[in-house]
């Protein structure tokens, strides 16, 4: 079974500067994906960005970016330029590759970040 | 489209009562999860549909609980009794596909309060 682990169940972060949110995971799987997820206050989990396993490449989207390190199985999201908007909860999450009948998503714990005026 | 759609969005019962949540799925959709949310255990998967069939509802915590999806727009999930620990956030989400990185799409959430 798979395992996603966030370590910092809370951040916090000035307006306009740069903060790191860290996530692991265990798996023997060698093709999986790996996603950021966002909840705000309204609860509503939108996808911030995704990260497929046999890429090399880091993931970018605007101002979120990953550190993916395979080898040490870790995912970590960096958000630049923060702004009060980013203020929400944060989940990693895993997909293994595609199965016969498809393939859940299993989440981490969360982490809370609070974004400072 | 209207993104996935849940009903309703609070839901306050009182030990004993039976409660339905009900979802939407995105038409076209062919995966329906259900999740529940709590501060002690996070996100946890309690079943998913493929083309209305349940595929793995080993997350499904007890007998009180069930899911159903009689057609691709509509489901449920049940629970008889309802118990002060089932309090919680409920999401429902839908995929087109599930296994190849693809997106999932969230409702809103019901939240659950047995009293």
């Amino acid at each position: 079974a798979q395992t996603v682990t966030q370590s910092q169940p809370e951040m916090s972060v000035q307006e306009a500067e740069t903060v790191t949110l860290s996530c692991t995971y265990d798996t023997s799987e060698n093709n999986y994906y790996l996603f950021w997820y966002k909840q705000p206050p309204s609860r509503q989990m939108i996808l911030v960005i995704r990260q497929e396993a046999y890429k090399q490449q880091n993931a970018t989207e605007n101002r979120f970016s990953v550190n993916f390190q395979k080898a040490a199985k870790s995912f970590s999201l960096k958000i630049s330029d923060s702004q009060l908007g980013d203020t929400a909860m944060y989940f990693c999450a895993f997909m293994k590759y595609w199965e016969t009948s498809g393939s859940r998503l299993t989440f981490g714990e969360g982490t809370q970040l609070t974004v400072n005026p | 489209d209207a993104g996935v759609i849940q009903s309703p969005r609070h839901e306050v019962t009182e030990m004993g009562q039976e409660v339905t949540l009900r979802c939407k799925p995105i038409s076209g959709h062919d995966y329906l999860f259900w999740y529940r949310q709590t501060m002690m255990r996070g996100l946890e998967l309690l079943i998913y549909f493929n083309n209305n069939v349940p595929i793995d509802d080993s997350g499904m915590p007890e007998d009180r609980f069930s899911a159903k999806m009689p057609n691709a727009s509509f489901s449920t999930l049940k629970i008889q009794p309802s118990e002060p620990r089932d309090s919680a956030v409920y999401f429902c989400a839908s995929s087109l596909e599930t296994g190849f990185g693809e997106k999932l799409f969230f409702g809103s959430g019901t939240q659950l309060s047995v009293l």
